[in-house]
């Protein structure tokens, strides 16, 4: 089974600034599947990206995906406070990562 | 405009069982593979079970194997798990979500989650 690493578990940023979550795969996966949600307390995740790097209907473009193999990048270029929420990466559609919570700092 | 609505959460007993459902509109349901997937009081997301068209494939975690089964009534629009020999650790929130694609896509649309709490 392939296991999904998330770093930071928390990041704390003030709005404006560069956002960067890192997601590491046990073993190498396929781009095509790898996939990062946002969840805010009380709401169903919502899908940001999928094909490590295709944005969702929606989806902002300062939100953008990178990576390949083990290595994966979800980065947000400038921090709206709407952004402050906790983000999880997949693959295949099954594993989730255990999430990184982004806060006000 | 999609929308999937969870229903039949509910406070059980340890060993008790549960039907959840899962009412679709705004797609035409019998062309997606459905997932559930849960999340626990305070901890992250759990894929549970997949189920795709026509209901001839069904894919669960390991650890409700046995225990849940997912199933689907296209004409219904509507998505189905049924969950027997519930524990403690089956405690969360159960959200039913559609795959953008085949088995292996991401959840493009989710509901809003049912509560499902296992408590003697």
């Amino acid at each position: 089974e392939i296991v999904l690493t998330q770093s930071p578990g928390t990041l704390s940023l003030s709005p404006g600034e560069r956002a960067t979550l890192s997601c590491r795969a046990s073993q190498s996966v396929s781009s095509s599947y790898l996939a990062w949600y946002q969840q805010k307390p009380g709401q169903a995740p919502r899908l940001l990206i999928y094909g490590a790097s295709s944005r969702a209907s929606g989806i902002p473009d300062r939100f953008s995906g990178s990576g390949s193999g083990t290595d994966f990048t979800l980065t947000i270029s400038r921090l709206e406070p709407e952004d402050f929420a906790v983000y999880y990466c997949q693959q295949f559609g099954t594993n989730f990562g255990q999430g990184t919570k982004l806060e006000i700092k | 405009e999609v929308h999937l609505v969870e229903s039949g959460g509910g406070l059980v007993q340890p060993g008790g069982s549960l039907r959840l459902s899962c009412a679709a509109s705004g797609f035409t349901f019998s062309s997606y593979w459905m997932s559930w997937v849960r999340q626990a009081p305070g901890k992250g997301l759990e894929w549970v079970a997949n189920m795709n068209q026509d209901g001839s494939e069904k894919y669960y975690v390991g650890s409700v194997k046995g225990r849940f089964t997912i199933s689907r009534d296209n004409a219904k629009n509507s998505l189905y798990l049924q969950m027997n020999s519930l524990r403690a650790e089956d405690t969360a929130v159960y959200y039913c979500a559609r795959r953008q694609g085949g088995s292996g896509s991401p959840f493009d649309y989710w509901g809003q989650g049912t509560l499902v709490t296992v408590s003697s």
